[in-house]
Formats: structure tokens, C-alpha cells, sequence
């Protein structure tokens, strides 16, 4: 049963372009939110994380956007670039480990 | 460098057989884990360790089996009696397993079985 459900699947955008990738949740006990990163063949690497007391956090290229009443939260990445090409894996701590999302690929074309 | 180190890269096993992927990690962390990773399917806890000879099971447990003798060392074994056994195997640790547990994995483990 998958208890964070992500969407897209796979997503193209062109350079410079915002994409959005969505998850949602059930489970109101999950208390941080994280999304991972990871490139071909390698493991996932932290890319930025929110609490559900904040609604909005920046990091860079990279913003969450979280909310608690609809219990979604979001990736945006601004003017992306060929190198944020990778798949993306949204994810919410259970109390003894993390639950993933699906994960969406993306690619962003020059 | 600190970091988690997972061998072999590439293994490959034919039905019926055993096989054990390593896992080692220099952080200090106190937590490991490990997730099966399957095209479209995200990530998948198999089994999670908080401290030194304990361990739980996690969503997909059924036909692994773990140990965690030393803090460092979180060896997973895939047994014949896991049906599906063909995955990206990535171990992951962290400081602690509660609250803001940042994960770091090592490359994985591909795993085919022949």
C-alpha cells in the first residue's frame, strides 16, 4: 500500500522551463517531508526537506510548497537545466524510516 | 571520505541460490536500512536496523533475511525463496531513525538472477 502517492510519472520540459511534481498523503502522523534526487545507476542523494509548520521552503533552484490541509506537497525547480535531468522521489518519515514516493523522470531538454 | 560502500555492483544468480550483498558504512550512523528499488515502483523498505542486533522487518521483507553484528556492517541476503528476486538493491543509513533522518545511500547493488 503505498502511502505516498507521486505524480508524473515522467515529465519533459524544455530548458528554463518550471517543472512541478506533486505528492500527497494520508497518514496526518508523518511529520517531515523530504525529496531525493538520484542520477542513473547511482543511490538517492537528499535534495531538500520541509516540517509541515512551514508552507513554503527554498533552497536554490529548488522550492517545496506544502499543504498540511490537503495533505499534498510539491517540488518546483526554476529555470531547469539538462543537468537536473534525474528522477525525483518525493517521500514522508513514518517514525522508524522514510516511505517514497513512485518517483517521476524527468528530463529537461536543451 | 564518510560514506556507505556496497558490494558487488553487478551480481548475477541463478534460481535456487543465496546470495549476500554487502553493506558498509563509516558515518557513525546508528540506523540502516535497506530498500529494493524496481522500475516504476519507487523505493521499497525491506528491513531497517536501529542499533547493533536488532532489526525489523519492513513492507516486503518476505525471502530476505539481514544481520547487524557491528555498527558499521548491515549485510543483506537474498534467499531462494524470494520469488522475484531481479532489483536495484540500495542500502541507506542514518544518524537516528526518528524525526528528520536524512538517508544517505550508497550506489546499490544490481542484482539479476539467471
Amino acid at each position: 500500500q503505498q502511502q505516498v502517492k507521486q505524480s508524473p510519472q515522467s515529465l519533459i520540459v524544455q530548458k528554463g522551463g518550471i517543472p512541478i511534481i506533486n505528492c500527497a498523503y494520508e497518514n496526518t502522523a508523518f511529520d517531515y517531508f523530504p525529496w531525493y534526487q538520484q542520477f542513473p545507476g547511482k543511490g538517492p542523494a537528499l535534495l531538500i526537506a520541509i516540517r509541515p509548520d512551514v508552507s513554503e521552503k527554498k533552497e536554490g533552484r529548488f522550492t517545496i510548497s506544502f499543504n498540511k490541509s490537503a495533505k499534498q506537497f510539491s517540488l518546483h525547480i526554476m529555470d531547469s537545466q539538462p543537468g537536473d535531468s534525474a528522477t525525483y522521489f518525493c517521500a514522508a518519515n513514518s517514525g522508524y524510516a522514510l516511505n517514497f514516493g513512485k518517483g517521476t523522470s524527468l528530463l529537461v531538454t536543451p | 571520505d564518510g560514506g556507505i560502500t556496497q558490494s558487488p555492483k553487478y551480481l548475477f544468480r541463478k534460481e535456487g541460490q543465496n546470495v549476500t550483498l554487502s553493506c558498509e558504512q563509516n558515518l557513525n550512523h546508528d540506523a540502516m536500512y535497506w530498500y529494493r528499488q524496481d522500475p516504476g515502483q519507487g523505493l521499497r523498505l525491506i528491513y531497517y536496523s536501529q542499533i547493533v542486533n536488532d532489526f525489523q522487518k519492513g513492507d516486503i521483507a518476505e525471502g530476505y533475511s539481514v544481520s547487524r553484528e557491528k555498527k558499521e556492517s548491515f549485510p543483506l541476503t537474498v534467499t531462494s525463496a524470494q520469488k522475484n528476486p531481479t532489483a536495484f538493491y540500495l542500502c541507506a543509513s542514518s544518524k537516528s531513525s526518528s524525526g528528520a533522518n536524512v538517508l544517505t545511500f550508497g550506489a546499490g547493488s544490481r542484482l539479476t538472477v539467471l
